[in-house]
């Protein structure tokens, strides 16, 4: 039981680089979300998806991408890193249909130096 | 725009207390309500999920209740131990949102032996 499965755990970036942080779950969940948690805080939602081919901002989406091209992967694309961008990402997937909960995977913790 | 207030933001109590923490949120239209635990370092783990049509939850020691019309949960955590000591966050969620989540800041427990 996989569930909702994230890489790199770790990552350290300098200012200017990119990368893409994976997120896949083996749910069959039609919606799938990505938060970034700063110290001491809550969650902020980046962006989510409500199914294959559709994508839309969440709440604190700049400096961001997200694609998804499947049901089961949600990928998040940080371009032109900022330390403003350090957090910890967590990907997060739901059932469509009824009232259901949300499954976190383990989190990728990003530092930009 | 949803806000959820979690007080307090911390907590520290001796080993074998009954707590309640406190989860409270503007927007009563809500579709659920859900209790995590993250423990340092880690991802959420699920611990309740209340329905909108529901007034409480029960797992083991942990009991949540959900007053939607005053906008407000709590969740009671009987005969603490030291391993309840993690940070403790909820989450309110909408349908009509594509199931996105709001979260508090949490409240950080210590159960001491």
């Amino acid at each position: 039981n996989a569930g909702v499965t994230q890489t790199p755990k770790f990552r350290i970036l300098k200012i200017g680089q990119s990368m893409t942080l994976q997120c896949t779950q083996d749910m069959n969940h039609n919606y799938m979300y990505w938060y970034r948690q700063d110290p001491g805080m809550g969650l902020k939602l980046i962006y989510y998806s409500v199914g294959a081919g559709i994508t839309d901002k969440g709440e604190v989406p700049n400096g961001y991408n997200v694609s998804r091209s499947t049901t089961e992967d949600f990928p998040l694309r940080l371009e032109l890193a900022a330390p403003s961008q350090t957090s910890v990402y967590f990907c997060a997937s739901r059932q469509r249909t009824g009232n259901t909960e949300a499954f976190f995977g383990q989190g990728t913790r990003l530092t930009v130096v | 725009k949803q806000e959820v207030t979690q007080i307090p933001a911390a907590l520290s109590v001796p080993e074998g207390e009954n707590l309640v923490l406190n989860c409270s949120f503007t927007d009563s239209a809500i579709y659920n309500l859900q209790w995590f635990r993250q423990d340092p370092g880690k991802g959420l783990t699920s611990l309740l999920l209340i329905q909108s049509s529901q007034r409480e939850q029960t797992s083991g020691r942990l009991n949540a209740s959900l007053d939607k019309s005053s906008g407000r949960s709590t969740l009671y955590i009987a005969a603490s131990q030291p391993g309840d000591s993690a940070t403790y966050l909820c989450a309110v969620s909408k349908e009509t949102n594509a199931g996105k989540s709001t979260f508090g800041d949490g409240t950080t427990l210590t159960v001491k032996p």
